[in-house]
């Protein structure tokens, strides 16, 4: 079956304006994640849906980081304001029951931000 | 937030030969992951170990963990050039969110 998408693949922006990014699970699959791979950084925890639960944003760098799932499938990635170090690829993952622990974490292929 | 430590940082070796990874952690955990990544994008999950497994086998993939000393090893056996990749630790401690290290950078040259 398909595997977890991103779009876009690439996004070039200029310093100060607004991105989404956008992610769609594996259908079926109830939690959803959010992390940041920056050069030199590894990838960092940025935010986790569950359900109908309220998400888990404490990995979100800064307020101008927000995310939301509608319908409990996609989710977007919006960066305000973004800044040259927001430069990086950022990936989403999903799970299939209620992310306990121990479960594999599919991840789609990336979007590769690049601020100006 | 705690993050696992891969060592060594790059790793060249040929084809045919082993290739061992190590993972430092900080804290407990409930688990360790592998992941593969390939060109820089997405990550292929390569095996989990559950804090009371010592060694677990996947192929030509062995993990140990030694949950005393805080470490964990991938050892790719019989290495091929398809193999050439950035390979991840990940430690969970909290029910879902994956804590990475840098990783490790791996060359298969044929």
């Amino acid at each position: 079956g398909a595997g977890v998408s991103q779009s876009p693949s690439n996004k070039v922006t200029e310093k100060g304006k607004d991105v989404e990014l956008r992610c769609d699970p594996i259908s079926g699959h109830t939690a959803l994640y959010w992390y940041r791979q920056s050069l030199g950084q590894g990838l960092e925890f940025l935010i986790y849906f569950q359900g109908n639960s309220a998400p888990d944003k404490s990995g979100l760098p800064s307020d101008r980081f927000s995310a939301e799932r509608t319908g409990g499938s996609v989710s977007t990635l919006t960066i305000q304001r973004t800044q040259q170090e927001d430069s990086a690829v950022y990936l989403c993952a999903s799970s299939l029951l209620t992310g306990q622990s121990g479960e594999t974490q599919y991840f789609g292929p990336g979007t590769r931000l690049l601020v100006l | 937030s705690q993050q696992g430590e891969e060592d060594p940082q790059a790793l060249s070796i040929q084809e045919g030969e082993n290739a061992t990874m190590n993972c430092s952690y900080k804290t407990s955990i409930n688990n360790l992951q592998w992941y593969r990544q390939n060109s820089g994008r997405g990550l292929v999950h390569l095996i989990l170990i559950r804090s009371n497994e010592r060694e677990k086998h996947s192929g030509r993939l062995r993990v140990t963990l030694d949950t005393s000393k805080k470490s964990s090893s991938l050892l790719i056996t019989a290495s091929r050039a398809a193999d050439t990749a950035s390979y991840f630790c990940a430690t969970e401690n909290s029910g879902y969110a994956l804590n990475f290290g840098k990783g490790t950078s791996l060359l298969v040259t044929p």
